[in-house]
């Protein structure tokens, strides 16, 4: 099974700041098949990034993806008050198939 | 637009059962696989089975195999989850979402709560 960890735990940060948010997989991660998704209290997550790096519909630029194999990340260049939320990596596996999230990074007001 | 409305859930005792369904709509349902996710009060998620868009092909966590059946109904554009022999770790809020590109999920219902308690 292919672990994903997720640093750092919190991210403690202030409008306008850069997020740098990492999701590191204890085995390599197939064709890119890494997402990431955003979840604020109360709701569902939210789509943000398949693929590893490709933006899904609506989603802002300011939110970028990136990496490979095991080491990926997640970018948001200029915190808005409505990112402040617990973001999720994901990854497909094939041995055995199947879905694996993240602990999660939780980015709160400084 | 694409909506996804779970129901079924409830409070259950450890060993019982409960069958959850996913009302789809806004889409074509049966050109989608999809995935039940849980997410247990205070935690993260944890993905739970998937159904291929015709379903031939289904897959698992291993913490639910043997005891959950995941299904669909294209004819209803319904998704179910028959869950079986119920732990006290199952308590949950379950998700039903739709698979996307690269095995990711584009969109999630509000969830059902499935609550195990004696």
């Amino acid at each position: 099974e292919n672990v994903l960890t997720q640093s750092p735990g919190t991210l403690s940060l202030s409008p306008g700041e850069r997020a740098t948010l990492s999701c590191r997989a204890s085995q390599s991660v197939s064709s890119s098949y890494l997402a990431w998704y955003q979840q604020k209290p109360g709701q569902a997550p939210r789509l943000l990034i398949y693929a590893a790096s490709t933006r899904a519909t609506g989603i802002p630029d300011r939110f970028s993806g990136s990496g490979s194999g095991t080491d990926f990340t997640l970018t948001i260049s200029r915190l808005e008050p409505e990112d402040f939320a617990v973001y999720y990596c994901q990854q497909y596996g094939s041995s055995p198939p199947g879905l694996t999230f993240g602990p999660g990074t939780k980015v709160d007001i400084k | 637009q694409v909506q996804l409305v779970e129901s079924g859930g409830g409070v259950v005792q450890p060993g019982g059962s409960l069958r959850l369904s996913c009302a789809a709509s806004g889409f074509t349902f049966s050109s989608y696989g999809m995935h039940w996710v849980r997410q247990a009060p205070g935690k993260g998620l944890e993905w739970v089975a998937f159904i291929r868009s015709d379903g031939s092909t289904k897959y698992y966590a291993d913490s639910v195999k043997g005891r959950f059946t995941i299904s669909r109904d294209n004819s209803k554009n319904t998704l179910s989850l028959q869950v079986d022999s119920l732990r006290a770790e199952d308590m949950a809020l379950y998700y039903c979402a739709r698979g996307y590109s690269a095995w990711s999920v584009d969109c999630w219902g509000q969830g059902t709560l499935v609550a195990v308690s004696s």
